[in-house]
Parts: structure tokens; C-alpha cells; sequence
């Protein structure tokens, strides 16, 4: 059971460019969405985050636009750069508490040509 | 801020054999800490909770008696892969939480590529 769905699978932009990931949850428990930047052969980092009592947030190239009533959020990438190509993911959480855990969606690879 | 620690970034073991792999919080106390597990091209699952001084609690499909989880102290938590088989071969990664950084407290060690031959 996939808790947090994300799209595309992969994602190729020109530099400059505006890549847009996609995800999808279901679970209104949730309340905490998190994106993460992953290189290969390293752990994710986390890059931008989102609760749900706001609609938008921005971290210099990075903005999540998160929907409450359709259940979604999305990244954009502003100004996108080849050291941007990575693999990105969606996830969420719920609460804050011992008991929380990170749960993540399938993943984009995002590649950035020159 | 927060980093975690994770050893050894490679280990190649012999099929049966059994490996440890460590996790430490460097420069905060991690009461809970989190293991996944990442195959090529994919997501990470999660594979357990491990809380400071109690049994970890493992997702559901993880085989406690496989991926033995000690978290002994506020600093260190270790995944143990018993009888390792090919099929164990993954890419293992760590997480502690950080409690003072609040909601954005999560912050993952550098993975641990394990090849089981």
C-alpha cells in the first residue's frame, strides 16, 4: 500500500528550465511534508518542508505548493542548474511524536541539461 | 547542524556471515532513530523504529530475527543483518531525530552499501 504517490518517474529539464514533481496522499493524519534531495551513493537530505496550514512555501529555488482538499503538494525547481540533477522525494508524517516516521513516495530522477 | 554518522559505507560479507552496521548522532541525543532500506532505482522503506532503551518496532514484512536492531544508547543505534543471504544485498541508510530542530528534525546518515557474496 503506497501511502504517498508521487509522479513522474523521471524528469528531464534544460537548464533553467521549471521541473515540477508531483505527489498524492490520502491519509488526512498527515501533517508534515518534507522533500529530500538524494545523490547517488548518499542519504537523502532534507530540502523543503510544508505543514498544511499553508498553501505555498519558499526556500530560494525551492517552492512546495500544497493543496489541503485534494490531498497534494508539489516542488518546483526555479532556475533549474545540471548540479540539480538528483533524485527527489515526496513523503509525510504524522504528528509530532515518538511514535512519527518519515514515510516516502517512489521517487523522481530529475535530470538538469546543459 | 544535526549529522549522523553512519559506518561502514561499504561492506562486502560472505553468504551466512553476519554484519553490523552503527549509526551515531554526532552532536545531539537521538532518542528515536530509523532504518530503511533502498534497493537500485527505488524508494526507501522503511524497516524499523529503534527507541533508546526498548525493542525497536519493525514494519510490518521485516523479520526481527533477521535485521537485529540495538539502540543502546542516546548516541548509537546498530542494525545487525543475521545469516546474510544475496537477497539481503541493499543499500542501508539510517535516520535519527533530532527533537530540537523540531518538525524538520530528521536527518539521514550517508548509507551503507552491503553486498552479500
Amino acid at each position: 500500500q503506497q501511502q504517498v504517490k508521487q509522479s513522474p518517474q523521471s524528469l528531464i529539464v534544460q537548464k533553467g528550465g521549471i521541473p515540477i514533481i508531483n505527489c498524492a496522499y490520502e491519509n488526512t493524519a498527515f501533517d508534515y511534508f518534507p522533500w529530500y534531495q538524494q545523490f547517488p551513493g548518499k542519504g537523502p537530505a532534507l530540502l523543503i518542508a510544508i505543514r498544511p496550514d499553508v498553501s505555498e512555501k519558499k526556500e530560494g529555488r525551492f517552492t512546495i505548493s500544497f493543496n489541503k482538499s485534494a490531498k497534494q503538494f508539489s516542488l518546483h525547481i526555479m532556475d533549474s542548474q545540471p548540479g540539480d540533477s538528483a533524485t527527489y522525494f515526496c513523503a509525510a508524517s504524522t504528528g509530532y511524536s515518538s511514535a512519527s516516521k518519515i514515510i516516502f513516495g517512489s521517487g523522481t530522477r530529475l535530470s538538469i541539461r546543459p | 547542524g544535526a549529522v549522523v554518522s553512519q559506518h561502514p559505507s561499504r561492506v562486502i560479507c560472505k553468504s551466512g556471515t553476519s554484519v553490523k552496521i552503527e549509526c551515531r548522532s554526532l552532536d545531539f541525543q537521538a532518542t528515536t532513530m530509523f532504518w530503511y532500506r533502498q534497493f537500485p532505482k527505488q524508494s526507501l522503506m522503511l524497516m524499523a523504529t529503534s527507541n533508546e532503551g526498548s525493542k525497536a518496532t519493525y514494519e510490518q514484512g521485516v523479520e526481527k530475527d533477521k535485521f537485529l536492531i540495538n539502540h543502546a544508547s542516546l548516541t548509537l543505534s546498530t542494525l545487525t543483518v543475521t545469516s546474510a543471504h544475496p537477497e539481503d544485498s541493499s543499500f542501508y541508510i539510517c535516520s535519527a531525530r533530532d527533537w530540537g530542530s523540531g518538525w524538520d528534525g530528521y536527518t539521514f546518515g550517508s548509507g551503507t552499501r552491503l553486498t552479500v557474496v
